[in-house]
């Protein structure tokens, strides 16, 4: 079935230095994915999001490109701040019916000033 | 703005009582999804409500049912309480604006079982 695998975290970064976290799928036909971020005690915010093949979604200065030749999501941004603090998650929604997302397990980073 | 709001925030069961925890938007849905995150993991879907029809499930056992009203106002009841259903319980909305499909969170309901 579909799934989604992010890297392992901690993540911890100086403020301004460079993210990436990593995001691979495996999916039958066309999947839609997302990055989802989750501040302490809160829900689920959509930061952003891409529909098809080589598409870049981009969001507060975060991007991430659809790679489908290595189904592969990553999530960048150039420079961190502390208030970037938080649990990232990677999902995919499948090309089937029903609007079921599957999650990655999650990736929290903690920048330090 | 969607505003999804869910309540309660927190709520301490004891194993083998009954739930219900609940969701609604500012503006009406017809489409709302639950799903479950355990700690330290991401969300596990549970089950989707299309015009107050369930129409799409997770590997969630019979004893989480759900309700979508007229208001497209939802709720999640889970019957025999177990340990492992303690949870951050999520309800999620779908927005079909346009030509894009995005799904919108509420803050959550944090179910401990002892």
């Amino acid at each position: 079935g579909d799934s989604v695998t992010q890297m392992e975290g901690p993540v911890t970064l100086s403020e301004e230095a460079f993210l990436t976290i990593n995001c691979t799928y495996t999916a039958t036909g066309y999947p839609s994915l997302f990055w989802y971020v989750q501040y302490p005690g809160e829900g689920l915010q959509l930061l952003l999001k891409a529909t098809k093949a080589d598409d870049k979604g981009s969001n507060k200065g975060f991007e991430a490109t659809y790679r489908k030749e290595t189904t592969s999501f990553h999530l960048e941004k150039g420079s961190v701040q502390v208030s970037d603090s938080a649990v990232y998650f990677c999902a995919l929604k499948g090309s089937g019916g029903y609007n079921k997302l599957i999650f990655g397990a999650g990736t929290r980073l903690a920048v330090h000033p | 703005e969607t505003g999804v709001t869910q309540s309660p925030t927190h709520l301490i069961k004891t194993r083998g009582q009954q739930v219900t925890l609940r969701c609604s938007s500012q503006s009406g849905h017809n489409t709302v999804s639950w799903y479950q995150q355990a700690l330290g993991q991401g969300p596990q879907f549970i089950f989707q409500y299309y015009r107050e029809e369930e129409n799409g499930r997770g590997n969630f056992p019979p004893r989480f049912s759900g309700l979508q009203f007229p208001n497209y106002s939802s709720e999640l009841n889970v019957n025999a309480l177990e340990l492992d259903d303690s949870a951050l319980y999520l309800c999620a909305i779908i927005d079909r604006g346009g030509s894009t499909y995005e799904q919108y969170f509420g803050p959550g309901t944090r179910l401990t079982v002892t």
